[in-house]
This record gives structure tokens, sequence and C-alpha cells, in this order.
């Protein structure tokens, strides 16, 4: 079976830092490309960041270009994102999900909060 | 970057059909067949109902169903039955390795 485990949310300060790991079973990890995508508590889905199977290829939003940085440990099947200059406005839960052009399967997410 | 557009919310009676319009622009859901769809319960992760506009993976009934017109993708879902009450989120590549995402929309069983 497929699996997603995200893990290394929880509350970090305005400005502060925080990483965020996604660790993969039942499939050959280096095959599929893989996304991180958040959701604001109550709000819809937002797309962040992936990368692609060897890790040499990261897009981003916008709204964290500079900020976020995805990564990805072939030999580890683990894959980061470091999060940086946090805001309020990335409180949110921070789902991994496989895939190229659609994403399936999707972890259960781990939430961030960003306050005071 | 910006988000595809969902009417917030739909609604219909057991056995009914419901369709959930999806709308982006030229740069994204008209340029590409890769529109999907997913069903979120509350608390629940984003779960895969339709990929590449019209497919469905295995394990998804056929009375979900996708189809594309330019800018405006669609999901139909016929025979309402209560499980499907969720929120449905669009979803398409949009260029240069980016994807975009609809606003959801919350379906309601009536």
């Amino acid at each position: 079976e497929v699996q997603l485990v995200e893990s290394g949310g929880g509350l970090v300060l305005p400005g502060g830092s925080l990483r965020l790991s996604c660790a993969a079973s039942g499939y050959t990890f280096s095959d599929y490309w893989i996304h991180w995508v958040r959701q604001a508590p109550g709000k819809g889905l937002v797309w962040v960041a992936c990368i692609n199977f060897e890790g040499d290829r990261t897009t981003y939003a916008d709204s964290v270009k500079g900020r976020f940085t995805i990564s990805r440990d072939n030999a580890k099947n683990t894959l980061y994102l470091q999060m940086n200059s946090l805001t309020a406005e990335d409180t949110a839960v921070y789902y991994c999900a496989r895939g190229g052009h659609y994403l399936d399967p999707w972890g259960q997410g781990t939430l961030v909060t960003v306050s005071s | 970057q910006s988000a595809l557009t969902q009417p917030r919310s739909v609604s219909g009676s057991p056995g009914q059909s419901v369709t959930i319009s999806c709308t982006g622009t030229s740069s994204d859901v008209g340029a590409y067949n890769y529109v999907s769809w997913y069903q979120q319960h509350p608390g629940k992760a984003p779960k895969l109902i339709i990929f590449d506009v019209r497919e469905r993976p295995s394990g998804v009934p056929d009375r979900f169903s996708g189809s594309k017109s330019g800018n405006t993708a669609s999901l139909t879902i016929s025979g309402l039955q209560a499980e499907d009450e969720a929120d449905y989120y669009c979803s398409s590549y949009a260029g240069r390795f980016t994807w975009v995402f609809g606003g959801g929309t919350k379906l309601t069983v009536l």
C-alpha cells in the first residue's frame, strides 16, 4: 500500500523557521514527482511546491518563493519542506502528495501554526 | 497563479445529478488536458476522483465523470448519495511545472 506520512508541524513564532518531512512507503520513491499542498483553516487547497524525480528541478508558488525550499532524499524515501521567514498567512495543514499532473495519494497532513 | 473559479456551494437530492464547474484561463485549464478533481470529507485528506479531465482512478464509481470545454472543466456526479456530501476541488497544470487549484465547492446532499 502506498503511504505518505507528514511530520514536523507545530507552533512557530512569526519570522521563525520549520522543516517538514514526508516519509513515503509502498512504492519506488524516486519514480515519482512529489508535491506540497497547504490548506489554511476553513479554506481551500493551495499548491505550494513540487520536485522532480532526482531532486534537481523544483518549482514554487509565488507566495512562498524565496522563503520555502523543497528537497528530497531518495535514499531515505523522504521529502522535505524547509520553511523560513514564516508569517501568520503560512498557518495551514501541509500535505504531501505523490504525482506528476495529478496528485495521488495524499498524506494525512501536518499542522503548522504561526503565532506569537 | 490565480486560483481557478468554482461555485462556493451546490446541492442536490439523493438520486439527482449535480455539476460543478471549474473556470480557468487559456494558460491553465484551456491549455492542457491535465485537469484533476479531488474529494475532501471534513477532517480528511483529499482523494483523487478524476484525472486528465475525464479519467477515473480504479475504485471511483462511474457516477463521477469529468469533462472540459475551452477554459472550463466540469465534474458531474450522478445518482447522488449521502456519502457524496463533501468539498470538491479542481486542479490544473498551469505550465512551467506549476499547478493551480480551485477555491473548492461544498456539495450538500439534501
